[in-house]
């Protein structure tokens, strides 16, 4: 069972306000990344990590920040919620070199 | 950009029937290749991999996958499948141990 945690499950919020999706892993895997998932869609990479204090964007623009300050702590933050940034937010870790990610649950986001 | 292209968007069969998800990706040079389920309501899980080797590989739940190189395949199967294999299936390929790059995904419903 992989440690991988995402807080909170579920958040419904009003636009504009600032929210911070939590992820944490117990794994001390170097490499986190978050992907947004919609219905029918492939996940897309919009932020990741190969290590403390290196962060990059992904494929997909996005209008959140991540910051990796600590190995086991990877926050996204959206500084001003729109009804757009209304999906499923999930954040995987993996170890370096060739091995597999490990999810999270996921945030599913509405912004109303 | 890597692709990845998963064929079928919904899958029906009934149990005990055979399955079969195609998986093809665009990038050419080293890979490692992944599939993956999310059962309804649970986070992503590694279904089986492929890193090298002997290209028919075997996962949980009586799942394989064919790596066929020259036809940038790796497609799923299951000899019979049950109810409880109804979830969603993910191809995943992940180029020199970095991003991961996802397929839209499959939606599989098994009908006792």
């Amino acid at each position: 069972e992989a440690d991988i945690y995402q807080t909170p499950r579920y958040l419904v919020i009003g636009t504009g306000k600032k929210i911070t999706l939590e992820c944490s892993q117990t794994m001390g895997h170097d490499k986190m990344y978050w992907y947004q998932q919609d219905p029918g869609m492939e996940l897309h990479l919009i932020h990741y990590s190969y290590g403390v204090n290196s962060t990059e964007k992904g494929d997909l623009s996005s209008e959140s920040t991540v910051s990796r300050i600590r190995t086991e702590h990877f926050p996204l933050t959206l500084e001003s919620a729109r009804p757009s940034h209304t999906s499923q937010y999930l954040c995987a870790s993996s170890e370096g070199g060739p091995t597999e990610a490990f999810f999270g649950q996921g945030t599913r986001l509405t912004v109303v | 950009a890597q692709s990845v292209s998963q064929h079928n968007h919904h899958v029906i069969l009934s149990e005990a029937a055979s399955l079969e998800l195609g998986c093809n990706y665009s990038y050419g040079g080293t890979v490692n290749l992944f599939w993956y389920v999310q059962y309804p309501g649970q986070h992503l899980q590694l279904l089986l991999k492929y890193f090298s080797g002997d290209p028919l590989v075997k996962g949980i739940k009586g799942f394989e996958a064919e790596f066929i190189k020259s036809k940038f395949s790796f497609n799923l199967r299951k000899p019979s499948v049950q109810w409880s294999d109804t979830a969603e299936y993910f191809c995943a390929v992940n180029v020199g141990g970095n991003q991961f790059y996802f397929g839209t995904g499959t939606s599989l419903t098994v009908i006792p």
